[in-house]
């Protein structure tokens, strides 16, 4: 089946850093990628929409100049959190879907578990 | 906007014995998906089942079946012979099959953590 894979899988920064997170598809191409913030024992939230070269499309009380998302080529999405802070601590997973199909599947990331100090 | 709507915060149930996970949403679209998602402690993503709602049968996968009922937007999901490693935590999500599909994101519930006794 379809690789989704996110590096790194965990990071720890310190206050006020930026963090990079990785999203890859290793099996096909993904014009469309979706970030997903997910709090301990909560569900997934729907961030941001990350369009292969476009900007991407950012949900309600996301900003998009602290969550700067780039989507560089169509296996490959980034999510660079700036000046982090503690509040920003959370679990975050990628996903995208793949085309083609009778039935456009979604696939997710293993996800980056980020603690900021 | 559509919502998805999971009222129970935990269930537990034993090896070998039935659980029902409910789930509702509310929307005014009339095509659509649904789907259950299990999470186990790794966090990773795991698709359970999908239910087209233009499709009356209702879904089945293995030990897995869902009861969909579209007039009254309930999707719950049966699991049969529980096994220990069924333990996890479980999302009702819904996608807009409207408009297109590869740029549009699920919408989940709040989860349903499941645990399982021997």
């Amino acid at each position: 089946g379809a690789v989704v894979s996110q590096h790194p899988s965990r990071v720890i920064c310190k206050s006020g850093t930026s963090v990079k997170i990785e999203c890859r598809s290793l099996d096909f191409q993904a014009t469309t990628m979706f970030w997903y913030r997910q709090f301990p024992k909560q569900s997934l939230m729907l961030m941001a929409t990350s369009n292969e070269g476009s900007k991407a499309t950012y949900e309600q009380g996301v900003e998009k100049d602290k969550f700067l998302i780039n989507h560089a080529s169509l296996t490959l999405s980034t999510l660079t959190v700036t000046s982090a802070h503690p509040e920003d601590s959370s679990f975050y997973i990628c996903s995208l879907v793949r085309q083609g199909l009778s039935y456009n599947e979604q696939f997710f990331g293993p996800g980056t578990r980020l603690t900021v100090l | 906007a559509q919502t998805v709507t999971q009222s129970q915060p935990e269930m537990s149930v034993q090896e070998a014995e039935t659980v029902t996970l409910s789930c509702t949403y509310d929307t005014s679209e009339s095509d659509y998906y649904l789907f259950w998602y299990k999470q186990p402690p790794s966090r990773q993503m795991i698709l359970v089942i999908r239910q087209e709602a233009y499709k009356q049968q209702n879904a089945t996968e293995n030990r897995f079946s869902v009861n969909f009922q579209k007039a009254a937007k309930s999707f719950s999901l049966k699991i049969s012979d529980s096994q220990l490693g069924d333990a996890a935590m479980y999302f009702c999500a819904y996608r807009s099959a409207v408009h297109n599909q590869a740029g549009t994101a699920l919408i989940f519930g709040k989860g349903t953590t499941l645990s399982v006794s021997s």
